[in-house]
């Protein structure tokens, strides 16, 4: 079973720039969600994917989007950066429609600073 | 408006000591509550869900729906217990995402 992978590990943009980060999802997992972690917070939810498709949305404005490909992988896309859209992306993959398989398993995560 | 409030940043503890991180959470609802740690250099996962109702790492944690708390206890605590806590909460229905506390960090002094 292959966990949750994520790139890349870090990366530095600049102010105004657009950025796409990357998730492979677990073995099995047909569900993504994407997390925002600034620093000395809790992970805040973006938004989620399900079979190709957003399945929920946080508090984030249209300029963060995402894609989900057949085989549920997945990608976030920030454009028109902001110094605030520095922080820690995490992805978490789970298995819908699965009794009992609701538990969420994170990435490691990508460290994106905007200067 | 669902939140989850950990109202400590930093717990300090000796070794062998009792350990209690504090949750307590908002809802108009039912529910499920999480408690993920991050333990140094690795990734975040789950320590242990209410509706298991099963001890991991020595750890558990009560669902208190009158005091809408969900604190994690452990009789004592070890050095190896020491990394990031984050309580969470979802609700029960579907597979919905996860809000986060701010985390406790947790550290166990030899």
């Amino acid at each position: 079973e292959t966990g949750v992978t994520q790139s890349p590990t870090h990366l530095i943009k600049t102010r105004g720039q657009q950025v796409t980060l990357r998730c492979s999802s677990q073995s099995g997992h047909n569900t993504v969600s994407w997390y925002q972690q600034a620093l000395g917070q809790g992970p805040q939810f973006i938004f989620q994917y399900y079979r190709e498709e957003e399945n929920g949305r946080g508090n984030f404005p249209p300029r963060f989007s995402g894609l989900q490909f057949p085989n549920y992988s997945s990608e976030l896309n920030v454009n028109a950066l902001e110094l605030d859209d520095s922080a820690l992306y995490l992805c978490a993959s789970t298995s819908t429609g699965l009794a009992g398989g609701r538990e969420q398993y994170f990435g490691p995560g990508t460290r994106l600073t905007v200067t | 408006a669902q939140r989850v409030t950990q109202p400590e940043k930093l717990l300090s503890v000796f070794k062998g000591a009792p350990v209690e991180l504090k949750c307590n959470y908002s809802y108009s609802g039912s529910p499920e509550l999480f408690w993920y740690v991050q333990y140094s250099r690795q990734r975040l996962q789950l320590l242990l869900r209410h509706i298991s109702r099963e001890s991991i790492k020595g750890f558990t944690a009560d669902l208190n729906k009158g005091e809408t708390s969900f604190h994690l206890k452990k009789p004592f605590a070890q050095e190896e217990d020491s990394a990031m806590y984050y309580c969470a909460l979802s609700r029960t229905s579907g597979n919905t995402p996860l809000v986060f506390g701010k985390g406790t960090r947790l550290s166990v002094i030899a």
